[in-house]
């Protein structure tokens, strides 16, 4: 099955600098993945998503890149601001089925004022 | 507006009980999902369902078991609850395997 390794496992960067998490996948099936960002006490949010046929894709100050030889892919986020402060989860899977996600172990991000 | 909603939000239980938690989703995706969430934060699938096929974590106990009334429903039955079944439980959907899954509030689980 599919094993996602997710670091760092806390983040912490000045408010207005760039932050990026990393990820790395095993199964070469797998051909979509998406970011989520969970709040304290709330549900994993969809924030940004990647599909094997593109290599990176960019909404406003996220980002994310897939680099399908090496089996990484990564989240930046620029500009920081406090309400990013949360714990960010990517996550993979094969598609053509109904496979759930298989989820990396989260990223906790701290912005500091 | 609620897209996927969750009963109940919290689930106090002792040991031994059977329990059930609802979810439903009013977005018309043909997919549904349930994930625990444990201590440490680590989501993982129990279970993918679709109208063609149950899909079914290996180390899912099969004290639990979900089950779909129709397409905009998945409900998630626990047996014999045990202390380590303690987590929070979430419920997802999406339209087809290519599309992000969006997740319920979810079910915050305590066995006493």
């Amino acid at each position: 099955g599919e094993n996602v390794e997710q670091h760092p496992s806390t983040l912490s960067v000045q408010e207005g600098d760039s932050a990026v998490i990393k990820c790395t996948y095993s199964d070469s099936a797998s051909n979509y993945f998406p970011w989520y960002k969970q709040e304290l006490g709330k549900r994993p949010q969809l924030i940004i998503d990647i599909r094997s046929n593109v290599g990176e894709k960019k909404d406003q100050r996220i980002a994310v890149t897939l680099n399908k030889t090496a089996k990484h892919f990564s989240l930046h986020i620029t500009e920081t601001q406090p309400e990013d402060s949360a714990v960010y989860f990517c996550a993979a899977k094969p598609g053509g089925g109904a496979d759930g996600l298989t989820f990396g172990k989260g990223t906790h991000l701290i912005i500091q004022p | 507006d609620t897209a996927v909603s969750q009963t109940p939000k919290y689930l106090v239980t002792q040991m031994g009980n059977d329990k059930s938690i609802k979810c439903e989703q009013n977005l018309g995706h043909d997919t549904m999902y349930w994930y625990k969430q444990d201590s440490k934060k680590f989501l993982k699938i129990m279970f993918s369902y679709n109208n063609k096929e149950l899909i079914i974590n290996e180390t899912v106990p099969n004290r639990f078991s979900p089950k779909s009334p129709d397409k905009a429903h998945l409900n998630l039955h626990i047996n014999s609850l045990e202390l380590g079944d303690s987590a929070v439980y979430f419920c997802a959907s999406s339209q087809g395997t290519w599309q992000g899954q969006y997740f319920g509030p979810g079910t915050r689980l305590t066995v006493l």
